[in-house]
Order: structure tokens, then sequence, then C-alpha cells
């Protein structure tokens, strides 16, 4: 069955660090690919997408490619600031699925001053 | 991006009582509404998927009478958990969609802290 699998957290960086998270995917088929953040006490919000491979999602200065070849959709940001502090997560929609997604375990963020 | 508010954010309540967990589309029409539960450290779980005017779908391991998913209208689906006990803390979280469609974007409520104690 499809499955997302992210690494684990926290990553603690220093503010204007390089930031990477990584993202691989099993999944049949042709899924879409989605990271969504948490910040303290809110909701999930979408931050990027791509729904077809080589496609490159982008948001807020994060940024992610859509690698089929290698199964993985990894979140970078090249200057990380202290309100990116969040919980990431990792998501597909596989391509028979009436929007139902399965995740990743999440990943926290903490950036320091 | 439209609004989805989940109301309460944390509730505590004493074992063997029920609990109420409202999520409401506050400026669109949402047709398709699921329920996530996340435990700590852990993944959002799809515990069902509801369709206005119909009986909610359960995952597989989902108890359907101690989860009871109420969709009555386009802008509020209610998740309550009856009779509820320390395992049933958790994280729980809606999400909603509007029209029909894969590529339909569903928006997420702010989440519901419960502890049962």
């Amino acid at each position: 069955g499809n499955s997302v699998t992210q690494m684990e957290g926290p990553v603690t960086l220093s503010e204007e660090a390089f930031l990477t998270i990584n993202c691989t995917y099993t999944a049949t088929g042709y899924p879409s690919l989605f990271w969504y953040v948490q910040y303290p006490g809110e909701g999930l919000q979408l931050l990027l997408k791509a729904t077809k491979a080589d496609d490159k999602g982008s948001n807020k200065g994060f940024e992610a490619t859509y690698r089929k070849e290698t199964t993985s959709f990894h979140l970078e940001k090249g200057s990380v600031q202290v309100s990116d502090s969040a919980v990431y997560f990792c998501a597909l929609k596989g391509s028979d699925s009436n929007y139902q997604l399965i995740w990743g375990a999440g990943t926290k963020l903490i950036i320091k001053p | 991006g439209a609004v989805v508010s989940q109301h309460p954010s944390r509730v505590i309540c004493k074992s063997g009582t029920s609990v109420k967990i409202e999520c409401r589309s506050l400026d669109f029409q949402a047709t398709t509404m699921f329920w996530y539960r996340q435990f700590p450290k852990q993944s959002l779980m799809l515990m069902a998927t509801s369709n206005e005017g119909s009986k909610a779908t359960y995952e597989q391991g989902v108890e359907k009478d101690k989860f009871l998913i109420n969709h009555a209208s386009l802008t509020l689906s209610t998740l309550t958990v009856t009779s509820a006990h320390p395992e049933d803390s958790s994280f729980y979280i809606c999400s909603a969609r509007g029209k029909t469609g894969r590529n339909t974007e569903a928006f997420f409520g702010q989440g519901t802290r419960l502890t049962v104690v």
C-alpha cells in the first residue's frame, strides 16, 4: 500500500541555516505529493504541492521537487527564520484516492536565534 | 484560502463522559469532511469520511459507536467521543473539502486536544 516516510525530529537549526527535511514515499501509479505545516497552536496549512514527476512546489521560500526516480519529495529552504519553527508533514494522495491523504509522522523544526 | 473552524481547541473531560467536537466551514460549503486523529510523535490517521446528508465511512479499526460523526449540513460536522476513556486522549483534526473533484483542496481546522482524566 501507499506510505510516506519522513525524517525523525526534532531538527534544530540556527537562524539563516540551510534546511532539508527528507521525505520518501511508496505508491502505485502517480500520486500527488504535499507538504503541510502546523505552527504552534494552529491547524494544518498546505505549504506546497506537486502533482507530477519533476514538478517543483514552492512557497514562502520553501521548495520541494517531485523525484519519481528516487521516490522522494524533500523539503528545502535556503535560509530559515525563527518564525519557521513548526511541525512539517509530508503527505501523498494516491492517483485513485478521493482526497484521502497518507501522512508522514511529522518533523518538528526548531530554529534558534 | 478557505476557513475551517474547529471547536473547542482544548477539552478535559472525566472518564465515562461524552465530548462533542464541532467542525465548521465558514466561507464555503463542505460536501466532504474528514476526521483525523494524531497520537504523540505519530502521523495523522484518518478516522472517517463523511459526506453531507449520508452516513460516515469509517476506517478499519475505528469504532463507529464510539466515535459518532454527524454531517447534518454543508457547513457543519460533529465528532462525538462517547464514554471517553484515557486512551482516547489525543489530538483530533477535521478537514473539509468543497465541490467534488480529486484536485480540490481540503482545508484543516485548528485541531482539538482531548484529555480524558
